[in-house]
């Protein structure tokens, strides 16, 4: 079964910090992986897309790595500010492109 | 680009009623993928469609559920009849082309008394 694991659960840091967020998954053959943000009540947004023949990819101040042999990817948040407070999900595509596998997501608190 | 829609924003139903969902994908996107998502479950892979064809419906989780895509603007999901424990956020989402990653809608809260 294609799962995907999303460690830690819940974190919670102060304005500032640099901080990373985890996601394993169990199917090596991705096609591409996705990380969302979703916010409490809403919709998923899309932050950041890695095809499976990249290692990363950046937005401002997020950065997504991709590492398909060890089945694992990070979320880097550069200079955390109390807006980036959300729940952030990673989804793989598997080969066929049948199914977005999402995980449980992390849930970030920002404190000012 | 009015982006994925989804109407309605909520919805209130008795048990046993018929429940319809409805989505309109971004223009010129031909795949599609209905979601539900529950605080115990997270968020459930229902169907997929792939050019108005249902390719991959495995996560339908019973035969209360039926999809359909008549064309490639419009999806509906159906329930009937309907129980309180399919009360979820359903979301759809589309995409242009498998590797372009994937634009959800706002979602359809659905609670079923």
């Amino acid at each position: 079964k294609q799962e995907v694991t999303q460690i830690p659960a819940a974190l919670s840091v102060p304005e500032g910090e640099n901080l990373v967020l985890n996601c394993s998954f169990t199917d090596s053959a991705i096609y591409n992986l996705q990380w969302f943000r979703q916010d409490p009540g809403k919709g998923l947004t899309s932050l950041l897309l890695i095809q499976s023949s990249q290692r990363e990819q950046t937005s401002g101040r997020l950065n997504a790595s991709l590492d398909k042999s060890s089945g694992r990817s990070t979320l880097y948040i550069a200079a955390s500010q109390p807006g980036d407070s959300a729940t952030y999900l990673c989804a793989f595509l598997n080969q066929a492109g049948t199914a977005l596998i999402f995980g449980k997501g992390t849930t970030l608190s920002v404190s000012s | 680009d009015a982006g994925v829609i989804q109407s309605p924003r909520h919805e209130v139903t008795e048990m046993g009623q018929e429940v319809t969902l409805r989505c309109k994908p971004i223009s010129g996107h031909n795949s599609l993928f209905w979601y539900r998502q529950t605080m115990m479950r997270g968020l459930e892979l229902l169907i997929y469609f792939n050019n108005n064809v249902p390719i991959d419906d495995s996560g339908m989780p019973e035969d209360r559920f039926s999809a359909k895509m008549p064309n490639a603007s419009f999806s509906t999901l159906k329930i009937q009849p309907s129980e309180p424990r399919d009360s979820a956020v359903y979301f759809c989402a589309s995409s242009l082309n498998r590797g372009d990653g994937y634009t959800f809608g706002s979602g359809t809260r659905l609670t079923v008394v």
